[in-house]
C-alpha cells in the first residue's frame, strides 16, 4: 500500500532554514510526481510546488520560489523540501502529496503524508 | 488571494442534497478536483476529472462543471460528511496549482 511518511515537527527562528522529508513506499518512486502543500493554523490549503522524481525538475509557487528548494533521493525513495529565510507567516503544517497522474503532473493528489508542523518563532 | 473562489460556509439538513461551488476563470479550461478535510486529518481526494470518484468514496458524492464554475454535490448528506471541502485546479498560466479558500460544511 502507498505510504508517505514525513519527518517530525520543527521549531525555527526567523531567518533560519528548514528541511523536511517525505519517505515514499508501496509504489514505483520515479513514476509519480510529488507535490508539497501547506496549511497555516486555521487556514486553507496552499500549493507550494511539485517535483519530478525521475529527472528532478521542479515548479514552485511564485511567492515562494526565491526561498524554496525541492529535491529527491531515488536511492532512499525520499523527497525533501527546504525553505530558507523563514518568517512567522511560514508557520504551517506542510504536507507531501502524490500526484495521481503518471504522465507529468496534474492537480489531483491521491495520497498525502501525515504532515510536518513547522513553527517559526523568536 | 486565491484564483478559485468558494463560499466560506454552507449548511445542509441531514439526508438532504447540498452543492458546494468553486469559481475561477481557469475552470473554463481545466477540471476542478475536490478534497475533504476533517479536523486534525490530512485531506482526502473525493472527486477528480469530469466526475470520477476514487475507490472508497461513496456514490453520494458527484462533480459537475459549467463555464467558470465547478460544483461538488452531496446527495443525501450524512453526519460524517461534515468537513471542510477544497477545490483545486491549475491557475490561469496552466503551470501552477491553486486551491480555493475552502468551504466548511455543516450537517444539521
Amino acid at each position: 500500500q502507498v505510504q508517505l511518511v514525513q519527518s517530525g515537527a520543527e521549531v525555527k527562528k526567523p531567518g533560519a532554514s528548514v528541511k523536511i522529508s517525505c519517505k515514499a513506499s508501496g509504489y514505483t518512486f520515479t513514476s509519480y510526481y510529488m507535490h508539497w502543500v501547506r496549511q497555516a493554523p486555521g487556514q486553507g490549503l496552499q500549493w507550494v510546488g511539485v517535483i519530478n522524481p525521475s529527472g528532478g525538475s521542479t515548479v514552485y509557487a511564485q511567492k515562494l520560489q526565491d526561498r524554496l528548494s525541492m529535491t529527491r533521493d531515488t536511492s532512499t525513495s525520499t523527497f525533501y523540501m527546504e525553505l530558507s529565510s523563514l518568517r512567522s507567516e511560514d508557520t504551517a503544517l506542510y504536507y507531501c502529496a502524490r500526484d495521481r497522474s503518471k504522465d507529468g503532473y496534474a492537480d489531483t493528489f491521491d495520497y498525502w503524508g501525515q504532515g510536518t508542523l513547522v513553527t517559526v518563532s523568536s | 488571494s486565491s484564483e478559485l473562489t468558494q463560499d466560506p460556509a454552507v449548511s445542509v439538513a441531514l439526508g438532504q442534497t447540498v452543492r458546494i461551488t468553486c469559481q475561477g476563470d481557469s475552470l473554463r479550461s481545466y477540471y476542478a478536483t475536490w478534497y475533504q478535510q476533517k479536523p486534525g486529518q490530512a485531506p482526502i481526494l473525493v472527486i477528480y476529472g469530469k466526475n470520477n470518484r476514487p475507490s472508497g468514496i461513496p456514490d453520494r458524492f458527484s462533480g459537475s462543471s459549467s463555464g467558470n464554475t465547478a460544483s461538488l454535490t452531496i446527495t443525501g448528506a450524512q453526519a460524517e460528511d461534515e468537513a471542510d471541502y477544497y477545490c483545486n485546479s491549475r491557475d490561469s498560466s496552466g503551470i501552477h496549482v491553486v486551491f480555493g479558500g475552502g468551504t466548511k460544511l455543516t450537517v444539521l
